[in-house]
């Protein structure tokens, strides 16, 4: 299993403002990836974090927007870029885990961002 | 492309058993994970299946046909706190997973 500290948990941001998002894992682990939750919709990948490499985006986020880092196998950061009210969602660390099954999927508590 | 679909929502009386269907169509496929997220929580993992057939796990059972592209998740013996919602996903590859939108179920006393 892993155990996932995320923060902030929650803040509210002004438009044009960025805000970055830690997670730290209490283990190493290879795959981390970082989804948004828009209220009352469920889990969109935005991208997987990639340790001493550039992480791999999904389709409709890029780098500028949502940029990542992933200095070594336990911490990692997304940024919030130039934020709008569009913004405004749930942000969620994951990393996949020795668990029940093999691609079990661990989260962090969510960071609830309120673009105003 | 991953396409998942499962039901928006659900209702069941607390003691009896409720059946959430997902299915699936996906470009690559190791394994099907359901989740239970209740209110203001992170996702938690409840089953998985890679294999086709049923995989037990006490109250819960989850179910796999990877021919049809089809799963359920059946609840047995529900009580209120399994009101929650409950989100069917996919994992291709390169280790990613895709979410379905998620079933909420109503469990009534």
């Amino acid at each position: 299993s892993a155990v996932i500290s995320q923060k902030p948990s929650r803040d509210i941001c002004q438009r044009g403002t960025s805000l970055t998002i830690q997670c730290q894992v209490d283990s190493q682990v290879t795959m981390m990836f970082w989804y948004r939750q828009q209220p009352g919709q469920s889990l969109t990948l935005i991208a997987t974090a990639n340790q001493g490499s550039e992480a791999t985006y999904e389709s409709g986020f890029v780098i500028d927007k949502f940029p990542i880092s992933r200095p070594n196998l336990t911490f990692s950061t997304l940024t919030v870029s130039n934020m709008s009210p569009e913004d405004s969602s749930i942000y969620l660390c994951s990393v996949e885990a020795a668990g029940t099954g093999p691609g079990e999927l661990f989260f962090g508590e969510g960071s609830r961002l309120t673009v105003l | 492309g991953q396409n998942i679909d499962q039901p928006t929502e659900m209702t069941a009386t607390e003691g009896a058993i409720v059946q959430i269907n997902c299915t699936y169509q996906t470009s690559g496929f190791n394994g099907l994970f359901w989740y239970q997220q209740h209110a203001g929580e992170a996702p938690t993992f409840l089953s998985y299946n890679v294999l086709d057939g049923l995989e037990e796990k006490g109250r819960f059972s989850s179910f796999l046909s990877r021919s049809k592209g089809y799963s359920y998740l059946l609840l047995k013996e529900l009580q209120m706190k399994d009101s929650a919602s409950y989100l069917c996903a996919v994992r291709g590859g390169a280790g990613k997973s895709t979410f379905g939108d998620g079933t909420t179920l109503t469990v009534k006393p």
